[in-house]
C-alpha cells in the first residue's frame, strides 16, 4: 500500500508556458503533501507544504505566485509552474503523508521538467 | 533547526566490498525520525528504513545494516558485499515531530559499485 503517482513523468515546454503537475495518493488519504525540487547532482529541497483545503506553506525563497499549489482533495495535489523559464528546469517530486500517520512520507516517482 | 550532513559526496568501490555511508544529524527535538532513501538513475526515491529517536537498536536487512548512535548523532548505513545494482545516490533524512514531520535531506552520497 501507500502508492503515490505523479503525472506527467516528463514535460518539455517552451519558455513562458505554464505546466501543471499532479500528485495523487492512490490507496490512502493524504491530509498533507509536500513538493520538492531537485537540481542535477543536488539534494531534494522542500518547496512547499500542501494541506488539504487550505493554502500551501512555502519555504523561504520559493515564489508562491510562480509555483501555484492546490490541494483540493485528500488524494490530489497539483503544482503549477507559471510562465516557466529555463531556470525552472528541474526534477519535481511530491510526497504524501497518510492521514493520522505523519511520521512517514511516501514519494511519487517524480516529474522531469525541461523548459526550452 | 534540523540539519543532516553526509560528508561523503561520492564513494567508489569494487563489487563484493563492504561500504559504509555516513550520516550525522542535528536536532533540538527529542522526538524525531531518521530515514535512508536510495535514488537510482531513474530518479524515484526508494524508502529503505525509518528509525525513531527512542529506538537505538541497530537493524539488519539482508545485505543492509544501520547503526544508530544518539551519543554521536549518527545514523550510518552499511552495505555488505556490494553489488553493481547498489549503485545509486543515497540520502539520509531527518524529520522532527514538532516540525510537522517535514523532511530535511542530507546532500546525498553517490555510490558507484564497479564490477
Amino acid at each position: 500500500g501507500a502508492v503515490v503517482s505523479q503525472h506527467p513523468s516528463w514535460v518539455i515546454c517552451k519558455s513562458g508556458t505554464s505546466v501543471k503537475i499532479e500528485c495523487r495518493s492512490l490507496d490512502f488519504q493524504a491530509t498533507t503533501m509536500f513538493w520538492y525540487r531537485q537540481f542535477p547532482k543536488q539534494s531534494l529541497m522542500l518547496m512547499a507544504t500542501s494541506n488539504e483545503g487550505s493554502k500551501a506553506t512555502y519555504e523561504q525563497g520559493v515564489e508562491k505566485d510562480k509555483f501555484l499549489i492546490n490541494h483540493a482533495s485528500l488524494t490530489l495535489s497539483t503544482l503549477t509552474v507559471t510562465s516557466a523559464h529555463p531556470e525552472d528546469s528541474s526534477f519535481y517530486i511530491c510526497s504524501a503523508q497518510r492521514s493520522g500517520r505523519r511520521e512517514t512520507q511516501y514519494f511519487g516517482p517524480g516529474t522531469r521538467l525541461l523548459v526550452l | 533547526a534540523q540539519k543532516v550532513t553526509q560528508a561523503q559526496t561520492e564513494i567508489s568501490v569494487v563489487e563484493k566490498e563492504d561500504v559504509t555511508l555516513d550520516c550525522v544529524y542535528e536536532t533540538r527535538d527529542t522526538t524525531y525520525y531518521l530515514f535512508w532513501y536510495k535514488q537510482p538513475p531513474s530518479g524515484e526515491l526508494v524508502f529503505l528504513i525509518r528509525r525513531n529517536s527512542f529506538d537505538e537498536q541497530n537493524e539488519i536487512s539482508g545485505r543492509y545494516s544501520w547503526n544508530f548512535q544518539k551519543s554521536t548523532s549518527s545514523f550510518n548505513f552499511t552495505i555488505t558485499a556490494s553489488q553493481v545494482v547498489d549503485s545509486a545516490v543515497y540520502f539520509c533524512a531527518l524529520s522532527e515531530a514538532n516540525a510537522g514531520n517535514m523532511l530535511t535531506f542530507g546532500g546525498g552520497t553517490r555510490l558507484m559499485v564497479k564490477p
